[in-house]
């Protein structure tokens, strides 16, 4: 079963401009991650936010996370070209079992 | 560090027909998963090993589905018989502890005619 839902499922910006991706979720987590997938490749870990945490930066990355409204952001600033990827949210609960998202899969345009 | 391999990359195989995946996670790395992702879909989780004994295989189609990991190194996931819908690409991650974020391979793409 899915327990993340990424909103937009698509999204499409120039180079140079922001994407900002959203993942909720159902149940209580531990941990809420981001993982890029470029295209036939596996998935790249990107962040790692804590229930505790209410937002972190690395890099042209900025993850946002309300766990009163089940619910994280992500934020890529100046978006590249090799940006072009799909991203997933994945939480981690009581169970410790990481259930992914559906995904939101970006283009950014040269 | 070498990164998770995985082989074959690519299958092609007749419904009902068998196949074996395997998986060498990164070395030292206790933990290990396989998932199945459906085109379009996020990874779902197949079973998850914590040195050579089963974590969690809630979602293993066990009638279909084995996996083992001998000596808690390298991973072998079967499918016997083949399903038309177990076309998928089968993700294979390890983790130093089963808590530390994961690290993928590239995965095997597995069609099903």
């Amino acid at each position: 079963s899915q327990q993340g839902e990424e909103d937009p499922q698509a999204l499409s910006i120039q180079e140079g401009e922001n994407a900002t991706m959203n993942c909720s979720y159902k149940t209580s987590i531990n941990n809420l991650q981001w993982y890029r997938q470029n295209s036939g490749r596996g998935l790249v870990h990107l962040i790692l936010i804590r229930s505790n945490e209410r937002e972190k930066h690395s890099g042209r990355l900025r993850v946002t996370l309300d766990t009163s409204k089940k619910s994280s952001s992500l934020l890529i600033t100046a978006s590249r070209a090799a940006d072009t990827a799909s991203y997933f949210c994945a939480t981690t609960g009581n169970t410790g079992k990481l259930i992914f998202g559906q995904g939101t899969t970006l283009q950014v345009k040269p | 560090e070498a990164g998770v391999a995985q082989s074959p990359r690519y299958k092609i195989i007749e419904k009902r027909q068998s196949v074996a995946f395997w998986c060498n996670p990164i070395s030292g790395h206790a933990t290990l998963y396989w998932y199945q992702q459906i085109l379009g879909q996020g990874p779902k989780l197949l079973i998850q090993f914590q040195n050579n004994g089963v974590v969690d295989d809630s979602q293993l189609p066990k009638d279909r589905f084995s996996a083992e990991r001998l000596k808690g190194v390298d991973s072998t996931l079967k499918i016997q018989p083949a399903k038309l819908e177990d076309s998928a690409v089968y993700l294979c991650a390890s983790s130093p502890d089963g808590e530390s974020p994961l690290h993928f391979g590239n995965g095997t793409r597995l069609t099903v005619t």
